[in-house]
């Protein structure tokens, strides 16, 4: 089946610096990648959704140059938080469709960030 | 923004019975999908179903949708106190293929 992988799964950062997090489709090439952030004993919410060759359409409320992301390749997006903060303190975790079916999205198993 | 609600928000239920869970979504869908995730934990897929279907099985899952309330329900048959888990349900619009979730089910069965 579809395999999204996402690296790494947990991170612990200082305030200010800012993290690279990773998503790939193992076995399948996705031209839609979407990811999303989880407070605790929350929903998820979706924060972008990411394009290949094409610059990432965000959500009402997410501010684009604080969470950079890039889809340079059918297989690969990456999500930068930029000048992490403790708020920005979350479970991240992305998504992809199969190429040209918009059905079922297969999900990778997330990154928890910490910021200190 | 979300899509659906839930309801209801917390479920406790003792081993071997049923658990339903209960979404509602404001927007016509191609699909809806159920996940269920351990806390602190990835998402675990469940059930896909599309909206010209009325009905899914799973094992031990059961899920309904009805498009003109806009409504889809996951049952849970002989519930096990592994299935102690946070249960949502994700939506995505037609024309769209971006998921949006609904608020989700805390779940816990008690052995």
């Amino acid at each position: 089946g579809a395999v999204v992988s996402q690296h790494p799964s947990w991170v612990i950062c200082k305030s200010g610096t800012s993290v690279k997090i990773e998503c790939r489709s193992l076995d399948f090439q996705a031209t839609t990648m979407f990811w999303y952030r989880q407070f605790p004993k929350q929903s998820l919410m979706l924060m972008a959704t990411s394009n290949e060759g094409s610059k990432a359409t965000y959500e009402q409320g997410v501010e684009k140059d604080k969470f950079l992301i890039n889809h340079a390749s059918l297989t690969l997006s990456t999500l930068t938080v930029t000048s992490a903060h403790p708020e920005d303190s979350s479970f991240y975790i992305c998504s992809a469709s199969l190429r040209g079916r918009g059905t079922e999205a297969f999900f990778g198993q997330g990154t928890r960030l910490t910021v200190v | 923004s979300q899509q659906g609600e839930e309801d209801p928000q917390a479920l406790s239920i003792q081993e071997g019975e049923n658990a339903t869970m209960n979404c509602s979504y404001k927007t016509s869908i191609n699909n809806l999908q159920w996940y269920r995730q351990n806390s602190g934990r990835g998402l675990v897929h469940l059930i896909l179903i599309r909206s010209n279907e009325r009905e899914k099985h799973s094992g031990r899952l059961r899920v309904t949708l009805d498009t003109s309330k806009k409504s889809s329900s996951l049952l849970i048959t002989a519930s096990r106190a592994a299935d102690t888990a946070s249960y949502f349900c994700a939506t995505d619009g037609t024309g769209t293929y971006k998921y949006i979730f609904g608020t989700g089910t805390r779940l816990k069965v008690l052995a």
